[in-house]
């Protein structure tokens, strides 16, 4: 099984930076998903991590540690737009099932 | 390309009553996956399919829940009979291989929100 932990909620302002981390208990893992959830919205890919280290993707970068079962996603440049609940997905090594943590909802303040 | 198709986008019935969601994924993507999302929670994983076989139901409600993907396109997930506990988000995705992959993830519909009322 799986047990994934993220804060609930966090609140930054525009431009500023933010760090939401995710934290991981599981028996077989293969990866790591970061997805954004816009409010009554579907959830949408944000980035995949398999190996450690850091992966940047524009204003957005994600993190992970297999050995420390951690991983955290980093917004740069805090816009409104980022108002949004970040989903943290761990990939299993069966078939590849993902479960999801239930999400940190990050507000953006002028 | 066309994303995830889902319907219907909203429905309200009484509890007891029967309730069916339909779901079209992208085409070519063999994987397709139900999750129900819970308001204030993350998706849980009801069952998940390659192409028209079940690979994981083990979440799944069977005595109440049942899903089909029987010529391994689109899919639909029924309710029968609903209970006040099943209002939430359904979330069909879909992936072009098992468990998703680095650039897309999963691609996700919009959902249908259920309430039972």
């Amino acid at each position: 099984g799986q047990n994934i932990d993220q804060p609930t909620e966090m609140t930054a302002t525009e431009g500023a930076i933010v760090q939401i981390n995710c934290t991981y208990q599981t028996s077989g893992f293969n990866g790591l998903f970061w997805y954004q959830q816009h409010a009554g919205e579907a959830p949408t890919f944000l980035s995949y991590n398999v190996l450690d280290g850091l992966e940047e993707k524009g204003r957005f970068s994600s993190f992970l540690s297999r050995s420390k079962g951690y991983s955290y996603l980093l917004l740069k440049e805090l816009q409104m737009k980022d108002s949004a609940s970040y989903l943290c997905a761990v990939r299993d090594l069966n078939a590849g099932k993902s479960t999801f943590g239930d999400g940190t909802t990050l507000t953006v303040k002028p | 390309e066309a994303g995830v198709a889902q319907s219907p986008r909203y429905k309200i019935i009484e509890k007891r009553q029967s309730v069916a969601f339909w779901c079209n994924p992208i085409s070519g993507h063999a994987t397709l996956y139900w999750y129900q999302q819970i308001l204030g929670q993350g998706p849980k994983l009801l069952i998940q399919f390659q192409n028209n076989g079940v690979v994981d139901d083990s979440q799944l409600p069977k005595d109440r829940f049942s899903a089909e993907r029987l010529k391994g396109v689109d899919s639909t997930l029924k309710i029968q009979p609903a209970k006040l506990e099943d209002s939430a988000v359904y979330l069909c995705a879909s992936s072009l291989n098992s468990g998703g992959d680095r650039v897309y993830g999963y691609t996700f519909g919009s959902g249908t929100r259920l309430t039972v009322v």
